[in-house]
């Protein structure tokens, strides 16, 4: 069973740092595109990060590039989210998804079951 | 760039068809036939029912069914039933290589 598990949520006040791991399992880790994608309070779901198989390609929405961070370890099916400089509006539910083998990486599934960032002070 | 436009809520009887919208622009859903649907149950993650705009994945019923003219995308459900009640998300990918979501269309069965 394809499954994926994220790790590392919390909460951290403006301006700090948080790290969000992925645990991959069932599945040909290294051969698929992986993203992050988030659900805010009251809002809808927002793509982050994608990043290729090898990992020598990585995208980014425009309100995390040069804050976040994604990053994977094929040899350990891992997949992360490294987050700096926090701010309120990034709070939210934040899932770790399977994109495709082939591109584009254009849709996800499967999910995993989110990891809780709250920023507060 | 901005999120794709979808109605906030939705209801339709049991048994009933009910159609989605989802409005793009020609950089995403206008651009390619990479149009995304999901459904999310509350507390659970999102579920994909529709890719590339036509798509089911295996183990979807096939009382989801989508389409998509110019800019714009929908998804049907025929023979509504209680546990299709859910948060319904589209999605595209975009020119510049990115995803883009809608903000969520909720659907309520009465």
């Amino acid at each position: 069973e394809v499954q994926l598990a994220e790790s590392g949520g919390g909460l951290v006040h403006p301006g700090g740092s948080l790290r969000l791991s992925c645990g991959a399992s069932g599945f040909l880790f290294s051969n698929f595109w992986m993203s992050w994608v988030r659900l805010g309070p009251g809002k809808g779901l927002e793509w982050l990060a994608t990043i290729k198989p090898d990992a020598s390609d990585r995208y980014y929405v425009d309100s995390v590039k040069g804050r976040f961070t994604i990053s994977r370890d094929n040899a350990k099916n891992a997949l992360f989210l490294q987050m700096n400089s926090l701010r309120g509006e990034d709070t939210g539910l934040y899932y770790c998804a399977r994109a495709t083998t082939l591109w584009p990486p254009a849709w996800f599934d499967p999910w995993g079951q989110g990891a809780l960032v709250t920023v507060s002070s | 760039q901005s999120a794709l436009t979808q109605p906030a809520s939705v209801s339709g009887s049991p048994g009933q068809s009910i159609t989605l919208s989802c409005t793009g622009s020609s950089s995403d859903i206008g651009a390619y036939n990479y149009v995304s649907w999901y459904q999310q149950h509350p507390g659970k993650a999102p579920k994909l029912i529709i890719y590339e705009v036509t798509h089911r994945p295996s183990g979807v019923s096939n009382r989801f069914s989508a389409s998509k003219s110019g800019n714009t995308a929908s998804l049907t459900i025929s023979g509504l039933q209680a546990e299709d009640e859910a948060d319904y998300h589209c999605s595209s990918f975009t020119l510049r290589f990115t995803v883009i979501f809608g903000g969520g269309t909720k659907l309520t069965v009465l």
